[in-house]
Parts: structure tokens; C-alpha cells; sequence
């Protein structure tokens, strides 16, 4: 099946640093991904969707300026976390749809875990 | 806001049992899928069922689908240890251009 990276695989980091987490589609291309946060015991929230080309779309709620998202090419997609805080600290995930054949099912990369002290 | 509800939050049984658990979600839907994760790790794809079917098998996995009652339900069938995991299902609403809407998960452990 498809495969979705990410990297890295978890961090840590001071208070007001910015951290970026790499999110990529090995075997197929990826025109839109989508990057989820999920705290711990529950389920994934879903804060933007990560469109190559042009500007990610942000759900209510998701700071777009704390939480950048670049799609430079149709198989890397980045979240920066700028001025990080403890507050941010969370596993995030990321989901690529491959159009290609079964458009319907997104394959998740294995998440980045962040913590900021 | 999440789509979907599922119950139980957790349940414990013991290898070789049954386990099922059920979906609920609010909106019409394309298609719903359900998740496994293991502990700390990312998700992976267990089955998808499409709003126009009603019930789909996958190895020990069987899922149903009822749009009247907006429900779903996951049975997995002679569970063994490994099966130990949060399950979810996720509901790709007609409304939300294909975006994953996720359920609370279910907390399932095998007892050995």
C-alpha cells in the first residue's frame, strides 16, 4: 500500500522556537494532504488541509500564522509550529489522499511527536 | 467538531472474543472508514465501506453500514493479543470536500 512519511518522528524544543515537521508520499503523488494534532487518549482533529500550490485551508479554531503549512511539490507538504509553547505540544499527523486509484482512502504517516518544555 | 461518536470508550476482552463496536455520525456521508492505532504510532487503514453498501468483510474484520440510523459498526472476530489498539472510524461527510471527520475511538485490549 501507499506509504507517508514523516519527519521526524518526535522532538523536543524550548518554549518560543519554531519547529517544522516534514510530511511526505513515497510511491504517489499527493495533491492535497492534511495535517491532524491529537491529544493524548483522544482522537485526531483536523487542522488544515494542504493543497500543492496554492494556500492551505485552515479549520476554525487553527491559528494559521502559529501553524505554517507549505505544499511545495505533490509529495512533500511542511507544518511549521512558530513561537512554539507547552501548550503545543501534541502528536501530529499527517495524511495524503492518492488520487491515482482509491481516491477515497488517505494513508497516514506514523505522526511527529512534539514537546515543548 | 467531531462527526462521530463511538461506544464503548474502551473495551477489555479475552483472546479468541469478540469485539464490536459502533459509530454514530450526524451528516450524510460518501463513504465511512475505520482506523486502527497502535499506541503512540500513526493509523493504519482497515476497511472502507461506501454509503451505498451495507455491510463489507475483511479478514477477520466485518463492518456494517445503516445511513438510516447514520451508524456503523466494527466486529473483530476472534481477537488475538496484537489486535490490542484504539480503534476509529472516520466519516467522509458529502459537504466537507473529502475531509476525515474522526469518531473518539475505542480503546480495545486482548487479554492473553
Amino acid at each position: 500500500g501507499a506509504v507517508v512519511s514523516q519527519h521526524p518522528s518526535w522532538v523536543i524544543c524550548k518554549s518560543g522556537t519554531s519547529v517544522k515537521i516534514e510530511c511526505r508520499s513515497l510511491d504517489f503523488q499527493a495533491t492535497t494532504m492534511f495535517w491532524y494534532r491529537q491529544f493524548p487518549k483522544q482522537s485526531l482533529m483536523l487542522m488544515a488541509t494542504s493543497n500543492e500550490g496554492s494556500k492551505a485551508t485552515y479549520e476554525q479554531g487553527v491559528e494559521k500564522d502559529k501553524f505554517l503549512i507549505n505544499h511545495a511539490s505533490l509529495t512533500l507538504s511542511t507544518l511549521t509550529v512558530t513561537s512554539a509553547h507547552p501548550e503545543d505540544s501534541s502528536f501530529y499527523i499527517c495524511s495524503a489522499r492518492d488520487t491515482s486509484g482509491g481516491w477515497e482512502t488517505q494513508y497516514f504517516g506514523p505522526g511527529t511527536r512534539l514537546l515543548v518544555l | 467538531s467531531q462527526q462521530g461518536e463511538e461506544d464503548p470508550q474502551a473495551l477489555s476482552i479475552q483472546e479468541g472474543e469478540n469485539a464490536t463496536m459502533n459509530c454514530s455520525y450526524k451528516t450524510s456521508i460518501n463513504n465511512l472508514q475505520w482506523y486502527r492505532q497502535n499506541s503512540g504510532r500513526g493509523l493504519v487503514h482497515l476497511i472502507l465501506i461506501r454509503s451505498n453498501e451495507r455491510e463489507k468483510h475483511s479478514g477477520r474484520l466485518r463492518v456494517t453500514l445503516d445511513t438510516s440510523k447514520k451508524s456503523s459498526s466494527l466486529l473483530i472476530t476472534a481477537s488475538r493479543a496484537a489486535d490490542t489498539a484504539s480503534y476509529f472510524c472516520a466519516t467522509d461527510p458529502e459537504a466537507a470536500g473529502n475531509k476525515l471527520t474522526f469518531g473518539g475511538g475505542t480503546r480495545v485490549l486482548v487479554k492473553p
